[in-house]
C-alpha cells in the first residue's frame, strides 16, 4: 500500500512549456484534489475530483486542467508555464462516501519552477 | 467550508505540552474539526478529528469546547520533532460546495531545546 504518489518530485520548465504532474493512490478513494503551496502561505486548493468524470475548480484553477479517467490517477496539466506557476504542488485524496469522516492523505510533493 | 482562525506562531520548551487554538465560529453541526500538520516542506500528516467530544490518540488529544466555537490540539509532552506548521480545518463528511477543503497558513509551532 503506497498510498498517495507524485511524480515527479522536482522539475525545471521554461515559460511556455507544458508538463504533466501525476498523482496515483491505490486506497480507492473517491475524492481527490491539487494544492499549490508558496513560501509563507497557506494550501490553496487548484482543483478537486468527487469520483471518475467529475472534476471541478478550486480557489487558484487558472491555468491548470485535470481530468479523472479512472479513480486512481487525477493528473494535473499545466498548458503553458508561467513563472507564477512556481510552487510546491500536493495531491490528497480522501475516502468520502455519504458522511464519512476518513482524513486527507498527501502525496510528498512536487517541486516546480518555472524560468 | 467553516473558516477557521489560528494565531501565526508559537513557541513551546521541549518536553512541556504544547496547546495549540483554533477558533472556528462558524462551525455548522454536522461539519468536523480537523488538525493537520507539515513539517519542513513534506506533505501535511494527519493528526486527528473530532465532532462534539474530546479525542485522543497516540499523537495528541482534541479538546472541542460545548458551544463548538473553538478547539485546542494538545501535544502532551512535545519533542524537537514536533516543530511543524499545525492547520485546523472544519469540513462536512459529504455534499456539494463543501469538498472545497481549505487551508489557512495554520501555526507554527517551534519546539525549543
Amino acid at each position: 500500500n503506497a498510498g498517495v504518489t507524485q511524480t515527479p518530485k522536482f522539475q525545471v520548465l521554461k515559460t511556455g512549456q507544458s508538463m504533466t504532474l501525476q498523482c496515483a493512490q491505490d486506497m480507492n478513494h473517491e475524492y481527490m484534489s491539487w494544492y499549490r503551496q508558496d513560501p509563507g502561505m497557506g494550501l490553496r486548493l487548484i482543483h478537486y475530483s468527487v469520483g471518475a468524470g467529475i472534476t471541478d475548480q478550486g480557489e487558484v484553477p487558472n491555468g491548470y486542467n485535470v481530468s479523472r479517467s479512472t479513480t486512481e490517477d487525477f493528473p494535473l496539466r499545466l498548458l503553458s508555464a508561467a513563472p507564477s506557476q512556481t510552487s510546491v504542488y500536493f495531491c490528497a485524496s480522501s475516502s468520502w462516501t455519504g458522511g464519512n469522516n476518513s482524513p486527507l492523505h498527501f502525496g510528498n510533493g512536487t517541486r516546480l519552477t518555472v524560468t | 467550508d467553516a473558516k477557521t482562525t489560528q494565531p501565526t506562531s508559537m513557541d513551546c520548551a521541549e518536553g512541556r505540552a504544547a496547546n495549540l487554538p483554533c477558533n472556528h465560529s462558524t462551525i455548522s453541526g454536522n461539519e468536523y474539526v480537523y488538525w493537520y500538520r507539515q513539517i519542513h516542506s513534506q506533505g501535511p500528516q494527519y493528526i486527528i478529528h473530532g465532532l462534539k467530544n474530546n479525542e485522543t490518540n497516540e499523537m495528541a488529544s482534541l479538546i472541542i469546547t460545548e458551544d463548538r466555537k473553538s478547539s485546542t490540539l494538545i501535544l502532551p509532552h512535545a519533542t524537537l520533532r514536533d516543530t511543524a506548521v499545525y492547520y485546523c480545518i472544519v469540513r462536512v463528511g459529504s455534499g456539494g460546495s463543501n469538498y472545497k477543503l481549505t487551508f489557512g497558513k495554520g501555526t507554527l509551532l517551534t519546539v525549543n531545546p
